[in-house]
């Protein structure tokens, strides 16, 4: 089955700073990959995704990268702002039934005002 | 729109016994997932199912059963409860398997004890 690394488990920037979070994944198969935020005390939403014919897709000031050959992809987050603060959780999947979507481990995100 | 409605939000419950947490979704998703998260550990997979009628087992599946008699609800039943499975138990659904969106319910947090 699939297998997701995520680093760093924690991450702590100051206000306007950058934050890069990094996933991993082992299935070739996988072709979509979403990150997620969960704030304090509640479910995860997603924020932005990417599909295996891009590699790179931007929303405002998080962005996504994907590098299909070396399995990575990555979370980028510009000018950090306090209410950026969360839990970050990539996954990887692919299309059809028998692919059930595998998370990172998470990476908690601190924004110093 | 609800979403993903869970309950209870939160329970305290004696060792050894039964509990079932409730799920149900107005999105007409076909497949549904259930997900306990812990801290270190992410989000690990307990069971889902792809559509009304069929359930599969994931990562954690031992001492929780899940059933899916229709589109929209999705019960967890611990049959037996034990410490270790304190802990936040997330209900999600998706469009379909594989590669879509997950939608998150709020969780439930359940205490053995």
């Amino acid at each position: 089955g699939e297998n997701v690394e995520q680093h760093p488990s924690t991450l702590s920037v100051q206000e306007g700073d950058s934050a890069v979070i990094k996933c991993t994944y082992s299935d070739s198969a996988s072709n979509y990959f979403p990150w997620y935020k969960q704030e304090l005390g509640k479910g995860p939403q997603l924020i932005i995704d990417i599909r295996s014919n891009v590699g790179e897709k931007k929303d405002q000031r998080i962005a996504v990268t994907l590098n299909k050959t070396a399995k990575h992809f990555s979370l980028h987050i510009t000018e950090t702002q306090p209410e950026d603060s969360a839990v970050y959780f990539c996954a990887a999947t692919a299309s059809g039934g028998s692919y059930i979507p595998t998370f990172g481990r998470g990476t908690s995100l601190i924004v110093h005002p | 729109i609800a979403g993903i409605t869970q309950a209870p939000t939160s329970q305290i419950l004696a060792a050894g016994r039964r509990m079932t947490l409730r799920c149900t979704q107005d999105m007409r998703h076909n497949a549904m997932y259930w997900y306990r998260q812990d801290l270190g550990l992410g989000l690990r997979l307990i069971h889902y199912s792809n559509t009304a009628g069929t359930t599969g087992k994931g990562e954690v599946p031992d001492g929780y059963s899940v059933s899916r008699a229709n589109t929209d609800d999705f019960p967890l039943t611990l049959a037996s409860a034990v410490p270790s499975q304190t802990s936040v138990y997330f209900c999600a659904s998706s469009a379909q398997p594989g590669g879509n969106t997950i939608y998150f319910g709020e969780g439930s947090w359940l205490t053995v004890v």
